[in-house]
C-alpha cells in the first residue's frame, strides 16, 4: 500500500515551458487535492476533485489546470510556467476527516 | 473569508510540555485539524476535533472551543523528533464538496532543545 505518490520529485523549468505533475493514490479515495506551499505560508489549495471526471477551483487556481480521468490519478498542469510558480506542490487524497499527503514536488521556474 | 492565527515559533526542552494555540475566523465550520510537517517532508495528520473538548492520542492532545473559535495542540513529554512545523486547519463548507475543504494556518515551527 503505497498511499499517495507524486512524480516527479524535483523539476526545473524555464519561464514559458509547460509540464504535468502526476499524483496517484491507492486508497480508493474519492477526494483529491493539489496544494502549493511557499516559505512561511501554509498550504494553499489550487484545485480539487470530488470524484472521477470532476474538478473544482481552490484558492489559487490561476495558471494551473487539472484533470481526473481515473479515480486513482489527479494531474496538475502548468501550461506556461512563471517564476511565481516556484514552489513545493503537494497532492493529497482524503477520507471525511483526514487528508493523506504525497511526498511533494519541488518545482523551480527560472 | 477565512483566517487562522497561530504563533510562528515555539521552543521548548526535551521532556517539557508545549501548547500551540490556533484562533480562527471562518464562514462556516465543520472541525479543526492539526498536521505535523518535518523539514522537507509531507504534512501528516495528527488530530481532528469536530466537537468541543479535549481529544487525547498518546503524547498529543487537541482541544476545541467552538464558541471561542479557538483550539490548541498540546504536546507532552517532548522529544527531539517532535521538532517540526505544526499546522492548524479548519474544515469549512464548500459548495463544490460535501466534505468541505481545509484552510490552513501558516504553521508553528517547534524547536525542541536537548
Amino acid at each position: 500500500n503505497a498511499g499517495v505518490t507524486q512524480t516527479p520529485k524535483f523539476r526545473v523549468l524555464k519561464t514559458g515551458q509547460s509540464m504535468t505533475l502526476l499524483c496517484a493514490q491507492d486508497m480508493n479515495h474519492e477526494y483529491m487535492y493539489w496544494y502549493r506551499q511557499d516559505p512561511g505560508m501554509g498550504l494553499r489549495l489550487i484545485h480539487y476533485s470530488v470524484g472521477e471526471g470532476t474538478t473544482a477551483k481552490g484558492e489559487v487556481p490561476d495558471g494551473y489546470n487539472v484533470s481526473r480521468l481515473k479515480k486513482q490519478n489527479f494531474l496538475l498542469g502548468l501550461e506556461s510556467a512563471a517564476p511565481s510558480q516556484t514552489s513545493v506542490y503537494f497532492c493529497a487524497s482524503s477520507t471525511a476527516d483526514t487528508q493523506y499527503f504525497g511526498p511533494g514536488t519541488r518545482l523551480t521556474v527560472l | 473569508g477565512q483566517s487562522l492565527e497561530q504563533p510562528s515559533e515555539v521552543t521548548a526542552v526535551e521532556g517539557a510540555i508545549v501548547q500551540i494555540n490556533c484562533t480562527y475566523q471562518t464562514s462556516g465550520f465543520y472541525g479543526l485539524s492539526w498536521y505535523q510537517q518535518h523539514d522537507g517532508g509531507a504534512p501528516t495528520f495528527l488530530s481532528y476535533n469536530a466537537l468541543d473538548g479535549l481529544e487525547e492520542t498518546g503524547r498529543f492532545s487537541s482541544f476545541l472551543s467552538r464558541s471561542d473559535s479557538y483550539g490548541y495542540l498540546l504536546l507532552q513529554e517532548l522529544q527531539m523528533k517532535d521538532s517540526a512545523s505544526y499546522f492548524c486547519a479548519v474544515r469549512s463548507p464548500d459548495r463544490g464538496s460535501t466534505l468541505g475543504r481545509l484552510y490552513f494556518g501558516r504553521g508553528t515551527q517547534l524547536t525542541v532543545w536537548p
